[in-house]
C-alpha cells in the first residue's frame, strides 16, 4: 500500500512569490492535516479537510490556504511569502472518523520550502 | 487549549543503554496519546499509541504506557541502538468537535546513540 506522497520535495521561493504544495493521501484516507515545522515553533497545525470539507483551522494567517479534492489529494497554497515561511510543510493522512482508530496519522516526507 | 511538554534535549547514550523520554500533557477529556519518530530529511513516522488510560503501547523494543492520574506518557526502551538516533515526539490527539485531525506536538527529544 503506497504511503503519502507530498511533492515537490524542495522548493525555493522569492519573498512575494506564491507557492502551492500537493499532497497524495493513502488510499482510502478521506482526512488530509497540513503542518508547518520550523526549528523555533517546532510542529503547528495548519488544518485539516476531509471529503473536501475543512474542518479544522490553526493559527495561520490568511496567506494560508488549502482545498481538497473528491479523490482526497488536497493542495496548500501559500500567497506572498515571507522568509519567516520558510520550513518543511508536512501532510498526514488519516481514515478521519471519530473513532479511536481512525484517528491514526500517518506523515509524508514532507516538502521543504525556502523563501529567499 | 492542549499541550504537550517534552523533557529537555538533547539526549545522548552509549548503545545498549536505557532510554526514558518524559512525555506530560494538558488536556480536557480523553486524547489519544503517541509518540513519533523523525530521521534526518524524513517525515513523522508513528511508533506507538495508546488511545486510554492504562494502555501501553509498543513497537521496536519501544514502550509507553497512558498514565491519566499522573496525565504522562513516558517513552522507554531497554537497550538503545545507535539506528535509534533520531528526533523524537510526543503528541496527542482530542476526538472531535474543534480538535478534528489536531495533533498537539511536543517539542521534540534529539536521541543520539554512541557505538
Amino acid at each position: 500500500k503506497a504511503g503519502v506522497t507530498q511533492t515537490p520535495r524542495y522548493l525555493i521561493k522569492t519573498r512575494g512569490q506564491q507557492v502551492t504544495l500537493s499532497c497524495s493521501p493513502i488510499s482510502g484516507h478521506r482526512s488530509v492535516s497540513w503542518y508547518q515545522q520550523t526549528p523555533g515553533q517546532g510542529l503547528q497545525f495548519l488544518f485539516e479537510y476531509f471529503s473536501e470539507t475543512q474542518r479544522n483551522k490553526g493559527n495561520f494567517p490568511g496567506r494560508f490556504s488549502g482545498r481538497q479534492f473528491s479523490n482526497s489529494r488536497s493542495e496548500m497554497n501559500v500567497s506572498t511569502l515571507e522568509l519567516g515561511d520558510s520550513a518543511l510543510y508536512l501532510c498526514a493522512s488519516s481514515l478521519g472518523g471519530t473513532g479511536k482508530g481512525s484517528t491514526e496519522a500517518f506523515f509524508g516526507q514532507g516538502t521543504r520550502l525556502t523563501v529567499v | 487549549g492542549d499541550s504537550v511538554t517534552q523533557m529537555e534535549g538533547p539526549v545522548t547514550l552509549s548503545e545498549e543503554a536505557f532510554l526514558t523520554i518524559n512525555c506530560t500533557y494538558t488536556a480536557t477529556g480523553y486524547p489519544s496519546l503517541f509518540w513519533y519518530v523523525q530521521y534526518p530529511g524524513e517525515g513523522l513516522q508513528l511508533l506507538l499509541k495508546a488511545t486510554k488510560a492504562d494502555d501501553k503501547g509498543s513497537n521496536k523494543g519501544f514502550e509507553a504506557t497512558y498514565r491519566k492520574e499522573t496525565t504522562s506518557f513516558h517513552l522507554e526502551k531497554g537497550s538503545v541502538q545507535v539506528s535509534d538516533s533520531a528526533v523524537y515526539f510526543c503528541a496527542l490527539l482530542n476526538g472531535g468537535g474543534t480538535s478534528y485531525g489536531k495533533l498537539t506536538f511536543g517539542q521534540g527529544t534529539i536521541l543520539t546513540v554512541h557505538p
